[in-house]
């Protein structure tokens, strides 16, 4: 079984504080996403990554793909209060299936005024 | 387009009865999934849909579920005689071509078996 591993779980935070949150695995991603979920919605994609190495910005978030395309990270700078929501991380295996995704268990972040 | 719709958003029903949900996916999507999120958790697949065929089903579908796609666009999942353990969120999501880039997800439904 291909498991996804984010880190940390939680995170309480003051506004305008920076934070990084972590997406990991054993195996090779053909591709990563992010995603943000509040609650009782659907997750809305952030961003789709496919290159080792790869960094993307999207305002203040900044996302980064690893080399060996096993690992992810999501920056967030000078965190707001509607930043608060649950992150997750999901990826498609190399190898695998190109539309499935598998996802993490999520960081659920909190952005206190 | 309004994305994904689903329907209902939510559904509470007592233990032994049926279910069935919808999702309509963005008009051009030929691609429509069903996943399932239990509290503390990310979503997990259970099936998948390319057009009216249903390419790949999960071992968490068992046969209690039941997923149908009649003609390409709108699909419904059914559950017969509910568990306790089938409370969960069902989302469903949509996608144009051979890839991940560019899934849609709906809101859900939120199911409650009592």
């Amino acid at each position: 079984t291909q498991l996804l591993e984010q880190s940390p779980q939680f995170l309480s935070i003051q506004e305008g504080e920076n934070l990084t949150v972590y997406c990991n695995s054993s195996s090779v991603f053909s591709s990563l996403q992010w995603y943000r979920q509040e609650p009782g919605e659907g997750p809305v994609l952030l961003v789709t990554v496919v290159t080792g190495g790869e960094v993307k910005k999207l305002k203040r978030l900044t996302f980064q793909f690893g080399d060996a395309r096993k690992d992810s990270s999501l920056h967030i700078t000078a965190a707001q209060p509607g930043d608060t929501g649950l992150y997750l991380c999901a990826g498609a295996w190399s190898g695998g299936s190109n539309y499935k995704l598998t996802f993490g268990k999520g960081t659920l972040l909190t952005v206190n005024p | 387009d309004t994305g994904v719709s689903q329907d209902p958003r939510h559904k509470i029903t007592k233990r032994g009865q049926n279910v069935t949900f919808r999702c309509d996916p963005i008009s051009e999507h030929n691609r429509l999934y069903w996943y399932r999120q239990t509290l503390g958790q990310g979503p997990e697949f259970l099936t998948y849909f390319q057009n009216e065929a249903q390419l790949e089903k999960s071992r968490l579908l068992s046969d209690r579920f039941s997923a149908e796609r009649p003609k390409g666009s709108f699909s419904t999942l059914e559950i017969q005689r509910t568990e306790q353990g089938d409370s969960a969120m069902y989302l469903c999501a949509s996608s144009l071509g051979a890839s991940i880039d560019g899934y849609t997800f709906g809101s859900g439904t939120r199911l409650t078996v009592v």
